[in-house]
């Protein structure tokens, strides 16, 4: 009853280095997310991906990329570290049914990353 | 747009004293209203969700949350607190588009024994 699973658990990176955050789902969900979460500011949007092939941005964008060739992958690319990218990134899915938006999203149990 | 905001970022009770944690939304159209609970190194996990349905919501372990249209919140309560409460706790608006969730700044529930 695997759910979302996320690797690596922690990473550290050295400042304009480079990775992939994976991200997998085993629920079939067409919609899949990445937020980053630091203290005091609650969960932050990143990516979202409404099925595979489509992706589009949230709220902070920016230094990273994210692609969606299957409906089971979703990960997210980080090309030069910034120590502002230092944070605990989490992944989501949920499945989509018509006209209901109260389905729930389902986490993996994240990415803590540390960029010096 | 919507918006949601959690008053007190952290909370602190006594094991069997009642836990009341707030949360007021913002939002143009009937929202879909989500509480999550996240325990340390782990990641978020549903608790109760609104869906128009019924106005007081209940959820696992003995929380529940009632909508209140005319004061826009979405309150999270439990009569009686456990040491295995204590956590992290978002409430969370969906929008329409994607099913993105907004979430709110989080509050830290601290149960004393």
């Amino acid at each position: 009853n695997a759910g979302v699973t996320q690797t690596p658990k922690f990473r550290i990176l050295k400042i304009g280095q480079s990775m992939t955050l994976q991200c997998a789902q085993d629920m079939n969900h067409n919609y899949m997310y990445w937020y980053r979460q630091d203290p005091g500011m609650g969960l932050k949007l990143i990516y979202y991906s409404v099925g595979a092939g489509i992706t589009d941005k949230g709220e902070v964008p920016n230094g990273y990329n994210v692609s969606r060739s299957t409906t089971e992958d979703f990960p997210l690319r980080l090309e030069l570290a910034a120590p502002s990218q230092t944070s605990v990134y989490f992944c989501a899915s949920r499945a989509h049914v018509r006209d209901r938006a109260n389905q729930p999203q389902h986490f993996g149990d994240g990415t803590r990353l540390s960029i010096l | 747009a919507q918006s949601v905001t959690q008053l007190g970022s952290h909370v602190s009770v006594s094991e069997g004293a009642l836990v009341l944690l707030r949360c007021n939304y913002s939002s143009s159209v009937p929202p879909y209203l989500f509480w999550y609970v996240q325990y340390p190194n782990q990641g978020l996990q549903l608790l109760l969700k609104y869906t128009s349905a019924a106005t007081l919501v209940k959820g696992i372990n003995g929380f529940e949350a009632e909508f209140k249209k005319s004061e826009t919140s979405f309150h999270l309560t439990k009569p009686s607190a456990h040491m295995s409460d204590a956590a992290e706790y978002f409430c969370a608006v969906s929008t329409n588009q994607g099913g993105k969730l907004i979430f709110g700044q989080g509050t830290e529930l601290s149960v004393k024994p």
